[in-house]
């Protein structure tokens, strides 16, 4: 049973374009929400993360969007870049152990 | 990589025979995690360690056990491979002060 639902699993966006990648969980005991980025052959690295107590946290060209009540949440990259073609992935993690449950990933392609 | 070492990066090796991988850590940190990434699945926890001598089981411990004898080192061992054991594994660890897991390089690792 898959706790934590990632969609779509690959994306085409054009340089300039968002690229917005949704997330959907169903352990309401999860208190920390992290995005990973990982390049072929690299492991993991933890891109933006928030936490249920706000709705919207921004880094740069990077913003997740949470709500609460739906239980999701979704990373939006604004004006993609062909460096960030890459695997997305979405997690969530209980406080206990901060052992992270992650998503199956997404596959972004920015055509230049 | 935050100071995390795998070794291998890669092995292949033949069904029922013992398997160990080591993480090794430069930072001191406390908590320590065993992922596995197969593709549609993102990766999963196999298990993770709380300290030295400190272990529990993950999502997917079955087929697999861990050892912490010193902090900086956890290692994880498939007492005898099978072909569904074929997996790119990760080793993680937590910097409590940032509140993020750091990943290693990863090991591929092909049971035929």
């Amino acid at each position: 049973q898959q706790q934590v639902k990632q969609s779509p699993q690959s994306l085409i966006v054009q340089k300039g374009g968002i690229s917005i990648i949704n997330c959907a969980y169903e352990n309401t005991a999860f208190d920390y929400f992290p995005w990973y980025q990982q390049f072929p052959g690299k492991g993991p690295a933890l891109l933006i993360a928030i936490r249920p107590d706000v709705s919207e946290k921004k880094e740069g060209r990077f913003t997740i969007s949470f709500n609460k009540s739906a239980k999701q949440f979704s990373l939006h990259i604004m004006d993609s870049q062909p460096g960030d073609s890459a695997t997305y992935f979405c997690a969530a993690s209980i406080p206990a152990g901060n052992k992270l449950t992650f998503g199956g990933g997404t596959r972004v392609l920015v055509k230049p | 990589d935050a100071g995390i070492t795998q070794s291998p990066r890669h092995k292949v090796t033949e069904t029922g025979t013992p398997v160990t991988l080591r993480c090794h850590q430069t930072e001191n940190h406390r908590y320590m995690y065993w992922y596995r990434q197969d593709p549609g699945h993102g990766l999963r926890l196999i298990h993770y360690s709380y300290g030295v001598k400190d272990t529990d089981k993950g999502e997917v411990s079955d087929g697999y056990s861990v050892s912490r004898s010193k902090t900086e080192d956890f290692l994880l061992t498939l007492e005898s491979a099978t072909s569904s054991q074929t997996s790119v594994y990760f080793c993680a660890t937590l910097s409590q002060e940032r509140d993020e897991q750091y990943f290693g390089p990863g090991t591929r690792l092909t049971v035929t």
